[in-house]
């Protein structure tokens, strides 16, 4: 089945700018989706199809997707977008929800 | 909104059940599917199943043979049911909407803890 792969970690100052990444065979050619989770709530969507945001989310995130990897920019990082980012696709060949490992961002 | 209840704690070898209430929209409307996921202590987000209004159903490959999802348009409900759950399934079971074909969990409930213990 289809595998998305995660670093378990990035840490950045605030104010800089987080980068993370979600790896796939060819995940260029899919729809990548991005969740975040904070300690004790819910995920709640943060990218859709690789760049688009909810109206709710600011600019200061944004997402990009090519060749074997899909990319979450959190720019001008603060405190509180400290928490845990998921990837995610539908793989059409085995009609599967797939998701990555997720990654903790902190805040140093 | 999507709201979890059923019991929080299961005995081994027993069945899993829970029901996700849906309010503010029809569980009918043609452009969602509607999804579990669940979460180990301390664990990612694992993917179970989701469902259409049609009854059209979508499982993990690894949980199919002990799973089934059901939709109830006339309630705005729908209900998982795992049979034979061991201790590795205690986690946060979450309900969510999914939206089109790239299957968007845009909108999620709070969660509910399940423990399986005797």
């Amino acid at each position: 089945s289809y595998v998305l792969t995660q670093a378990p970690s990035v840490s950045v100052a605030p104010g800089t700018t987080a980068t993370i990444t979600c790896g796939g065979d060819n995940i260029g050619s899919k729809s990548v989706h991005w969740l975040q989770q904070k300690p004790g709530q819910a995920p709640m969507l943060v990218i859709y199809s690789d760049s688009d945001r909810p109206s709710r989310v600011p600019e200061r995130i944004s997402g990009s997707n090519s060749g074997n990897t899909a990319t979450l920019t959190i720019s001008r990082v603060e405190a509180g977008d400290e928490a845990d980012y998921y990837c995610q696709v539908w793989d059409s060949s085995s009609d599967s929800v797939i998701f990555g490992g997720g990654t903790k961002l902190t805040v140093l | 909104q999507l709201h979890e209840s059923g019991p929080g704690l299961v005995k081994p070898s027993e069945t899993l059940s829970l029901t996700c209430s849906v309010s503010g929209g029809s569980i009918g409307d043609t452009s969602y599917y509607w999804g579990w996921v669940r979460q180990p202590p301390g664990k990612g987000l694992q993917w179970i199943g989701s469902v259409y209004y049609t009854g059209k159903t979508f499982y993990d490959p690894s949980l199919k043979s002990r799973l089934t999802i059901s939709i109830d348009t006339s309630e705005n409900e729908f209900s998982l049911k795992l049979t034979s759950v061991t201790a590795a399934e205690t986690a946060v079971y979450y309900c969510a909407r999914v939206w089109g074909t790239y299957r968007i969990f845009d909108y999620w409930g709070q969660g509910t803890q399940v423990s399986v213990s005797p």
